[in-house]
């Protein structure tokens, strides 16, 4: 089974356009983490935050902003503002006790901006 | 800070050769590494898991035979791909594990 989904396969956008990108994830642990990660054409993964199960708080940086909320078991990435330089596939991970804490990741958006 | 440090970057190979691929922990003790591989376009899925000291955890369908997992110490673990094949040209990553996790650069294998 799916243990993250993000629905979103491409994204295309034009510049300065704000951009959330959705993902749900599935597990039964109460002790869990979640990730977003980048992966521009380079190919490297670029950390963007981890955030645990225990804390719900939103978070923002700079142009990012994170909405979690485990009602919806829903964990959404917006990017405000966006640049071209923001193109790049963007994945969502979960991070649990049930797998010994390896990072299962989502299939990935693939975000489009365009100037 | 933390980092996984994972060479080659990118290694091009004859069909039947093996290729090694190698991920140094600096400034911390990777007591966990995870090892994935990503086709393109594609997401990038668990192949092993290998604590230090111990034999690694394979993944279904991935043949331990054929990929070869050393983590011989807590700073350095290996990933051998062994008569390698051109549909085991991948991008493979390797994922450091202690309280946090940390990510290496990435291999790039064609296998020609």
């Amino acid at each position: 089974a799916q243990k993250v989904t993000q629905a979103q396969t491409e994204i295309s956008v034009v510049e300065k356009e704000d951009v959330t990108l959705d993902c749900v994830y599935e597990t039964r642990d109460t002790t869990y983490y979640l990730f977003w990660y980048k992966q521009p054409p380079s190919g490297e993964l670029v950390f963007l935050i981890r955030r645990n199960s225990f804390d719900e708080q939103n978070e923002i940086s700079g142009r990012y902003s994170w909405n979690f909320q485990k009602s919806t078991s829903s964990f959404n990435f917006t990017i405000t503002a966006s640049q071209v330089v923001d193109s790049a596939v963007y994945f969502c991970a979960l991070s649990e006790g049930d797998s010994g804490y390896a990072l299962n990741f989502g299939k990935g958006t693939s975000l489009l901006v365009t100037p | 800070g933390a980092v996984v440090s994972q060479h080659p970057s990118w290694v091009i190979c004859k069909s039947g050769t093996s290729v090694k691929i190698e991920c140094r922990s600096l400034d911390f003790q990777a007591t966990t590494m995870f090892w994935y591989r990503q086709f393109p376009k594609q997401s990038l899925m668990l192949m092993a898991t290998s604590n230090e000291g111990s034999k690694a955890t394979y993944e279904q369908g991935v043949e331990k035979d054929k990929f070869l997992i050393n983590h011989a110490s807590l700073t350095l673990s290996t990933l051998t791909v062994t008569s390698a094949h051109p549909e085991d040209s991948s991008f493979y990553i390797c994922i450091g594990s202690s309280t946090e996790a940390f990510f290496g650069q990435g291999t790039r294998l064609t296998v020609v």
